[in-house]
């Protein structure tokens, strides 16, 4: 059974970078393509982006200035990085599988991240 | 960017059916038949219900299913019961430039 965990700073400062890992276990990160997904508390899903495990990447068009997706098939993991972060980036962050594009089938639980002071 | 329209809530009695609605534009939810819709209980994380319009995964309940017509797609679910209490979102692909859009969610309460 695929299993995903999202692991990181659960407050990061404005203006600064978030970065979170999500490590994948039970299956290899070496096929399918590998998504982050954001919750705003009490709001609606909101796409981030995905790496393919070469590398390959696409990113929300609202965000792609700001964030960067990266792969580590050696560790089974992959990492999101979103740079120059206020207040509305304060989120659950969720990685997610997909092997047809918008069918996230395995999800990790989440990790809340707090922008502030 | 696209945008994907849901009502806010619905809701209906045990036994019943009720059916959500998710409306793009012929650039999304008309094109293409990659749509599948999401159920997401309080504090946990989201659930694949149905994918690619209408086909369910492996063990979800064969009172999901979904369908699409011109730039509205639809979940529904019948013979509601209690724990089908939750908040749903579709999804869709719109292409290589906006590629994957959430609608606004719908909470769905069972009465």
């Amino acid at each position: 059974q695929v299993q995903l965990q999202e692991s990181g700073p659960g407050l990061v400062k404005p203006s600064e970078t978030l970065s979170l890992t999500c490590t994948v276990s039970g299956g290899s990160i070496n096929s399918y393509f590998w998504n982050w997904i954001r919750q705003p508390p009490g709001k609606g899903l909101e796409w981030i982006g995905y790496i393919y495990y070469n590398g390959n990447t696409n990113y929300n068009p609202s965000l792609k200035s700001r964030v960067s997706i990266s792969v580590d098939t050696s560790k089974n993991q992959f990492s999101l990085e979103l740079s120059s972060v206020t207040a509305a980036d304060t989120a659950v962050y969720y990685c997610a599988r997909h092997g047809t594009i918008t069918n996230f089938d395995y999800w990790g639980q989440g990790s809340l991240v707090t922008v502030s002071s | 960017q696209s945008a994907l329209t849901q009502p806010a809530s619905v809701s209906g009695s045990p036994g019943q059916s009720i059916t959500i609605s998710c409306t793009g534009t012929s650039s999304d939810v008309g094109s293409y038949n990659l749509v599948s819709w999401y159920q997401q209980h309080p504090g946990k994380a989201p659930k694949l219900m149905i994918y690619e319009v209408n086909k369910r995964p492996s063990g979800v309940s064969n009172r999901f299913s979904g369908s699409k017509s011109g730039i509205t797609a639809s979940l529904t679910i019948s013979g509601l019961q209690a724990e089908d209490e939750a908040d749903y979102y579709c999804c869709v692909y719109a292409g290589s430039t906006i590629v994957v859009v959430f609608g606004g969610g719908t909470k769905l309460t069972v009465l």
